[in-house]
């Protein structure tokens, strides 16, 4: 069963307005949830993660992320896109329903900030 | 600090060939983990050490991957032998003790191509 689905492959938002990228997730008890992004030629980099506490995430870069139990979802949001923002955004889940310890990440999001 | 390294940057080898791939993570990491990301996909897990020890390699082919982590510092993942659809980016990354212990750093990865 796939632990975490990011339904939009692409996202295109023009500079300065909010952007929200989609992630939701399935797993056993507490989940762990985090963000990376990849920018061109450039490695996986953590943006924020979720373990406990507020719902309301920050992270790196203006980068915010809200925990959302019910809906089994963790949206990654911006107030104001820059330009620069424009990179392959990814959704990770940390599961510990199975004997060991696993983390899955989604299919990635391409968002393109449009100046 | 110096971020997570890994050689080498490509590789091109024939299927059934064998092939290995080395990591150094951050300086004092004690989490080290091997990724295989295939093209337009996430990155697959595939196996975890805390220290000199495997946490998880639920993922791991076992009959053709191997990896170890002697020294509890930097790592070898082996391929033998390969097979076309093992041609991805393998992703390195590392983590710190403590509160970030779940924040992984990743390197700029080893593109593998199998003809």
């Amino acid at each position: 069963a796939q632990s975490v689905a990011q339904p939009e492959d692409q996202v295109n938002v023009a500079e300065g307005n909010p952007l929200t990228v989609k992630c939701t997730y399935s797993v056993s008890g507490n989940p762990y949830l985090f963000w990376y992004v990849q920018y061109p030629n450039r490695g996986l980099q953590f943006l924020l993660k979720y373990i406990t506490g507020d719902n309301l995430v920050k992270g790196s870069y203006g980068f915010e992320a809200e925990f959302n139990k019910s809906q089994t979802s963790f949206h990654l949001k911006k107030p104001s896109a820059l330009v620069s923002d424009s990179a392959l955004y990814f959704c990770a889940v940390r599961d510990l329903s199975n004997t060991g310890n696993q983390f899955y990440f989604g299919t990635g999001t391409s968002l393109t900030v449009i100046p | 600090e110096a971020g997570v390294a890994q050689s080498p940057r490509y590789k091109i080898i024939e299927k059934r060939q064998s092939v290995a791939f080395w990591c150094n993570p951050i300086s004092g990491h004690a989490t080290l983990y091997w990724y295989q990301q295939i093209l337009g996909q996430g990155p697959k897990l595939l196996i975890q050490f805390q220290n000199n020890g495997v946490v998880d390699d639920s993922q791991l082919p076992k009959d053709r991957f191997s990896a170890e982590r002697l020294k509890g510092v930097d790592s070898t993942l082996k391929i033998q032998p390969a097979k076309l659809e093992d041609s991805a980016v393998y992703l390195c990354a590392s983590s710190p003790r403590g509160v970030r212990r779940y924040e992984q750093y990743f390197g700029p990865g080893t593109r593998l191509t199998v003809t």
